[in-house]
């Protein structure tokens, strides 16, 4: 079935760094989401990508919708210790049944100790 | 923030006990969804509702049945329980089929013992 790669699995940062993350598939789809889940709650979420090649920001966060519609990936510049936490990417095609949000394994950010 | 509940928040049962999980939405939204989140397996789509009496499988909905008698609650039970259903369960909302992008509730942790 269709599978979403997110990668790093998981990324050490340190105050005032970029970080980079990105999703990965060998199927086409026309929505690229994604997500911040912290500790104990619910994901939530944070851009949504609607078109290919699309790019939109939101704050410090920069994400693009790949030209292929294959991948996406996601941009935090110059990260707070806030931004520690779980990003999940998630893929629609629509053109199936409703329902049909799948969601990559996460991208887990922790602090640099 | 979108305004989805769910209830209980933390559960602790024994196996082959019966357990429903309630969602319930202010949005008016026509799409709901349960989700399980395992470690390694990220959100997987257990059921989800496309209105009112209207509801449909997820990739894993062997062992769970759901209901939607109002737009803003869905049910989620566990017939017999088992430990393999120990999990955090996420219920979800969406307004729009295409396009889609879903908010999440705060979480029910399910312990089965």
């Amino acid at each position: 079935g269709q599978q979403l790669n997110q990668s790093p699995q998981s990324m050490f940062i340190q105050e005032g760094e970029d970080v980079s993350m990105n999703c990965t598939s060998s199927s086409i789809f026309n929505t690229w989401l994604w997500y911040k889940q912290d500790p104990g709650e619910g994901p939530v979420l944070l851009i949504a990508l609607y078109k290919a090649g699309e790019l939109t920001s939101n704050g410090r966060l920069t994400a693009q919708f790949g030209i292929t519609r294959k991948d996406s990936f996601l941009n935090i510049s110059a990260s707070i210790p806030s931004d520690v936490g779980i990003y999940f990417c998630a893929a629609e095609n629509y053109g199936g049944s409703q329902g049909n949000l799948i969601f990559g394994k996460g991208t887990k950010l922790s602090v640099k100790p | 923030d979108a305004g989805i509940t769910q209830s209980p928040r933390h559960k602790v049962t024994e196996t082959g006990t019966p357990v429903t999980l309630r969602c319930h939405q202010t949005e008016n939204h026509r799409y709901m969804y349960w989700y399980r989140q395992d470690p390694g397996h990220g959100l997987r789509l257990i059921h989800y509702s496309y209105g009112v009496k209207d509801t449909d499988k997820g990739e894993v909905s062997d062992g769970y049945s759901v209901s939607r008698s109002k737009t803003e609650d869905f049910l989620l039970t566990l017939e017999s329980a088992t430990s393999s259903q120990t999990s955090v369960y996420f219920c979800a909302i969406s307004e729009s089929q295409v396009k889609e992008t879903q908010y999440f509730g705060p979480g029910t942790r399910l312990l089965v013992l």
